[in-house]
């Protein structure tokens, strides 16, 4: 069975720029979210979708955006990168809104230059 | 593979030992619990989890104790392997929330 997908795995980038970046949950898992880690910290929440809807959002800038298509998968954009943006970027997947096992994929390294 | 946590707290062990990690967590309405393990280069890996009715919960070599009196997650592993050696992070989730807030991390090293 596949677990949570993430691509591109690494993405180098210049400041200014912008950049997606695509997460698929596990089959039959409704919710997806999204976190940043910082290196040497913690994951921090950014964004949560549960089907199709915007469930919660964390205290990113509204250059932080994201998405949740009919069959469940994601994509989370961020525009005019700052430095401040290189980290590894998590996609979670759960069966439900919250509550439950949350399953992270291997993440997107982002590095803006 | 890069480094997860640079400057985290360590807890080192002899292998074969027992490990104990501890976590505060924060926010006195969560309900549900959950510890992580990251090793470098991926992403984090769900161990165990709790809910707040419950203050210990048991799974293969590893045992999560929750006091809601102080606020305090531990993450027992016994028979430590090199293995089990990444960081560990805890956490919290509020009443079936969508939110989980984690914990600063403590890196596990296991001495052959």
């Amino acid at each position: 069975d596949a677990g949570v997908t993430q691509s591109p795995t690494h993405l180098i980038k210049t400041r200014g720029q912008h950049v997606t970046l695509r997460c698929s949950p596990i089959s039959g898992h409704k919710s997806v979210s999204w976190y940043q880690q910082v290196l040497g910290q913690g994951p921090q929440f950014i964004f949560q979708y549960y089907e199709k809807e915007e469930r919660g959002r964390g205290n990113f800038p509204d250059r932080f955006s994201a998405r949740q298509f009919p069959n469940y998968s994601s994509e989370l954009n961020v525009n005019a990168l700052l430095l401040g943006d290189s980290a590894l970027y998590l996609c979670a997947s759960r069966l439900t809104g919250g509550g439950t096992e949350a399953f992270f994929g291997q993440g997107t390294r982002l590095t803006v230059v | 593979g890069e480094s997860v946590g640079l400057h985290l707290p360590t807890l080192s062990v002899q292998e074969g030992d027992n490990s104990i990690i501890n976590c505060a967590y924060s926010n006195s309405a969560s309900d549900y619990f959950i510890w992580y393990k990251q090793e470098s280069g991926k992403g984090p890996q769900f161990i165990i989890d709790i809910r707040s009715n419950m203050d210990k919960r048991q799974g293969q070599r590893v045992t999560i104790l929750l006091n809601k009196t102080v606020k305090h997650l531990s993450l027992q592993i016994a028979a430590t392997q090199p293995g089990d050696s990444a960081v560990y992070f805890c956490a919290e989730n509020l009443n079936a929330g969508n939110m989980l807030t984690f914990g600063g991390g403590t890196r596990l090293m296991v001495k052959p």
